[in-house]
């Protein structure tokens, strides 16, 4: 069975400064998709960001990108020049054969003025 | 603007109650899912429904039960209601088809309190 982790329950960033969120995976499949959600404080949660499997270039959207790591089935979530609007509980979910998405525990960013 | 609504944001119950919690989205999609959240634990899959009608078992079903008997409208059943049931329920939807299965757009969620 697949298994997502994220070790960080909690992290905190200044603003304007990077921070990398850890997440790491398990699956004996080669055909998958990755992703980051985004929960913040009492709004729903919404998707940050995509990668494929097949795919070897790092998936970017404006300020966030990830690090795609096959062999080692590893896939970070980079936030640049932070914002007050990026604090929020953060999801690291893989999408497989079974058409579910199996989610990691989550990590809390906090983002200090 | 797509929106996925759920029918309360808070709920409390007493212990042995029937519930129900109602999910609507408005973007035609086939998949729905029920989700359970809890600290320390991220979502579990509780049920999902790919079609009208149809619902598939997820991680933890134990306790609950579902029903889509139209394709926008998907309602979890608390059939009697325990303090372990205790939780943030989420509603989501997707399409069908491609990589699109796994965008899930998310309900607010309904913050159950079973005493």
């Amino acid at each position: 069975a697949q298994t997502v982790t994220q070790s960080q329950p909690e992290m905190s960033v200044q603003e304007a400064e990077t921070v990398t969120l850890s997440c790491t995976y398990d699956t004996s499949e080669s055909d998958y998709y990755l992703f980051w959600y985004k929960q913040p404080p009492s709004r729903q949660m919404i998707l940050v960001i995509r990668q494929e499997a097949y795919k070897q270039q790092n998936a970017t959207e404006n300020r966030f990108s990830v690090n795609f790591q096959k062999a080692a089935k590893s896939f970070s979530l980079k936030i640049s020049d932070s914002q007050l609007g990026d604090a929020a509980m953060y999801f690291c979910a893989y999408g497989g054969a079974t058409n579910k998405l199996i989610f990691g525990t989550g990590t809390l960013l906090a983002v200090q003025p | 603007d797509v929106k996925v609504t759920q029918s309360s944001r808070y709920l409390v119950k007493r212990t042995g109650e029937k519930v129900f919690l109602e999910c609507v989205q408005d973007m035609d999609h086939e998949n729905m899912f029920w989700y359970r959240q809890d600290p320390g634990l991220g979502l579990r899959l509780i049920y999902f429904s790919y079609d009208v009608k149809m619902k598939e078992k997820g991680d933890i079903p134990e306790g609950y039960s579902v029903s889509r008997e139209k394709k926008e409208r998907f309602s979890l059943i608390l059939e009697s209601a325990s303090t372990n049931q205790t939780s943030m329920y989420l509603c989501a939807s997707s399409p069908s088809t491609g990589a699109a299965v796994y965008e899930q757009y998310f309900g607010p969620g309904t913050r159950l309190t079973v005493t």
